[in-house]
């Protein structure tokens, strides 16, 4: 079975540091572009990073770019993102998902693991 | 960066009613649009990619269309399952933005 499963999530206060990992297993990895997209407290969806299967790219959003990080391990099957000097706004559900199926569509996603940035 | 913009931002119906949400781009995505189906606590899940064409396991009264600036997602026989909030995403360049979401009430 495909499936992704986030890790690394709690609360931190404003300016403090965090790692989320992403566990895949079920599929070839190191095929696939990764991706990892946010969801505010009763908002929408935010695209945060997408890194490509051999780390020869990595793309943000300008809300995070230079402040998050994204990388893999291809050996050990995972997806991390490093979140840096958090704000408040940064709370939210972080998702990693991936296109398995279809080119440019995220079919599969994790359950999502939250992020509280609060003094 | 490409702004997606949907509407309506919310939207009233009963089981077995037809509903349209319509979808709009900044820019020509050309069929780089795809539809997700979120429901509270829960992942999205792909609906249509590449604007019309059905995810595996989608039932087949869901159905896409559009491409350059403007699509729909058309939901027909709405059933219980159905009610829950849908966004558009535009896959032709990063930032890869996703509207700001359609959420299906019942009535």
């Amino acid at each position: 079975e495909v499936q992704l499963v986030e890790s690394g999530g709690g609360l931190v206060k404003p300016g403090g540091s965090l790692r989320l990992s992403c566990a895949a297993s079920g599929f070839t990895f190191s095929s696939y572009t990764m991706t990892w997209v946010r969801q505010a407290p009763g908002k929408g969806l935010e695209w945060v990073s997408s890194i490509s299967s051999v780390s020869s790219y990595r793309h943000y959003a300008d809300s995070v770019n230079g402040r998050f990080t994204i990388s893999r391990d291809n050996a050990r099957n995972s997806l991390f993102l490093q979140l840096n000097s958090l704000r408040a706004e940064d709370t939210a559900v972080y998702f990693c998902a991936f296109e398995l199926e279809h080119d440019d569509a995220f079919d599969i996603w994790g359950q999502g693991t939250m992020v509280t940035v609060s003094s | 960066d490409i702004q997606m913009t949907q509407s309506p931002s919310s939207l009233s119906a009963s089981v077995g009613d037809r509903v349209t949400i319509t979808c709009r781009a900044s820019q020509s995505i050309s069929t780089y649009l795809n539809w997700y189906q979120q429901k509270p606590g829960r992942a999205p899940k792909l609906l249509i990619y590449a604007a019309s064409h059905l995810h595996s396991g989608v039932p087949s009264r869901l159905s896409g269309s559009g491409s350059g600036t403007d699509f729909t997602l058309t939901i027909n026989s709405l059933q219980p399952e159905d009610f829950a909030t849908y966004y558009c995403q535009q896959s032709y360049r990063t930032p890869y933005t996703f509207g700001q979401g359609t959420k299906l009430e019942i009535k």
